[in-house]
C-alpha cells in the first residue's frame, strides 16, 4: 500500500463547476499537507499549505483536512479552463528530515 | 513570493557524457534543497536531500556515483549525471524550503534527453 493515495484521473468537468480533488495517507505520522499545481512541462507550483485539521480557503480554492480519516481534499469554485493540470497533494510530518511525499497526482480539464 | 530557478530547462546530450543541472534559490537562502526526478504520468520521486556544506542524502536506489550533487553555498545546489545513457531520460526537478515560513518550492524543471 503506497503512503498516499490519489486518484490519477482524468477528471474532465464544465468550465463553473466544482471541483473536489483528493487524497488518502496511511502514516498518522504527517501533519503539514499541500497541495500543488502542474502544468504540462512544468516544475510544481504551491497553492495550498495547511498545518493538522480545519480548513483554509484561498480565493476559489479550499483545502480540508481530515487527519481521524486520514483524508484530505481540495475544492475549486467556478472551474476555469485555466485551472485544468496535474494537481498533486503532498504531505510531511514534523521530524527534522522534513522528506515529503507526494500522490500521483490527479489530471483536471475544465472544459470551455 | 520565493522563487526557485532551474538550469537548463532543457537538455539533449549523447550517451556517455556528463550533464550538469542549477538549482537556485533566488529570494532566501536554502540550507536544504531536493532533487526528485519524474517519469511521464507519475509522482515526483525523490533522488536526493541537499545539504550546503556537507553530502548528500540519497534515498534507496539512487546511484550516487551516477547523480552528483553539490550544494557549494545557500543558494545553489547541483545535479550532475554522470555517464548518461538513454535510460537517465526524464524531467528532473529541485525543490528548496523557504526558512522564513517552512514552504517548499519547485524549480521549473530540466528535460533530460540521452540519446
Amino acid at each position: 500500500q503506497k503512503e498516499v493515495e490519489q486518484d490519477p484521473g482524468p477528471l474532465s468537468v464544465p468550465e463553473g463547476a466544482i471541483v473536489s480533488l483528493n487524497c488518502t495517507y496511511s502514516n498518522s505520522a504527517f501533519q503539514y499537507f499541500m497541495w500543488y499545481r502542474q502544468y504540462s512541462r512544468k516544475g510544481p507550483e504551491l497553492l495550498m499549505y495547511t498545518y493538522s485539521s480545519g480548513n483554509k480557503e484561498d480565493g476559489r480554492f479550499t483545502a480540508q483536512v481530515d487527519k481521524s480519516s486520514k483524508y484530505i481534499s481540495l475544492f475549486i469554485r467556478d472551474s476555469q479552463p485555466s485551472d485544468s493540470a496535474t494537481y498533486l497533494c503532498a504531505m510531511r510530518d514534523s521530524g527534522g528530515y522534513q522528506k515529503v511525499t507526494f500522490g500521483t497526482g490527479t489530471k483536471l480539464q475544465v472544459i470551455p | 513570493g520565493a522563487v526557485v530557478s532551474q538550469h537548463p530547462s532543457r537538455v539533449i546530450c549523447k550517451s556517455g557524457t556528463s550533464v550538469k543541472i542549477e538549482c537556485r534559490s533566488l529570494d532566501f537562502q536554502a540550507t536544504t534543497m531536493f532533487w526528485y526526478r519524474q517519469f511521464p504520468k507519475q509522482s515526483l520521486m525523490l533522488m536526493a536531500t541537499s545539504n550546503e556544506g556537507s553530502k548528500a542524502t540519497y534515498e534507496q536506489g539512487v546511484e550516487k556515483d551516477k547523480f552528483l550533487i553539490n550544494h557549494a553555498s545557500l543558494t545553489l545546489s547541483t545535479l550532475t549525471v554522470t555517464s548518461a545513457h538513454p535510460e537517465d531520460s526524464s524531467f528532473y526537478i529541485c525543490s528548496a524550503r523557504d526558512p522564513r515560513s517552512g514552504e517548499l518550492f519547485f524549480g521549473e524543471g530540466s528535460r533530460l534527453t540521452v540519446l
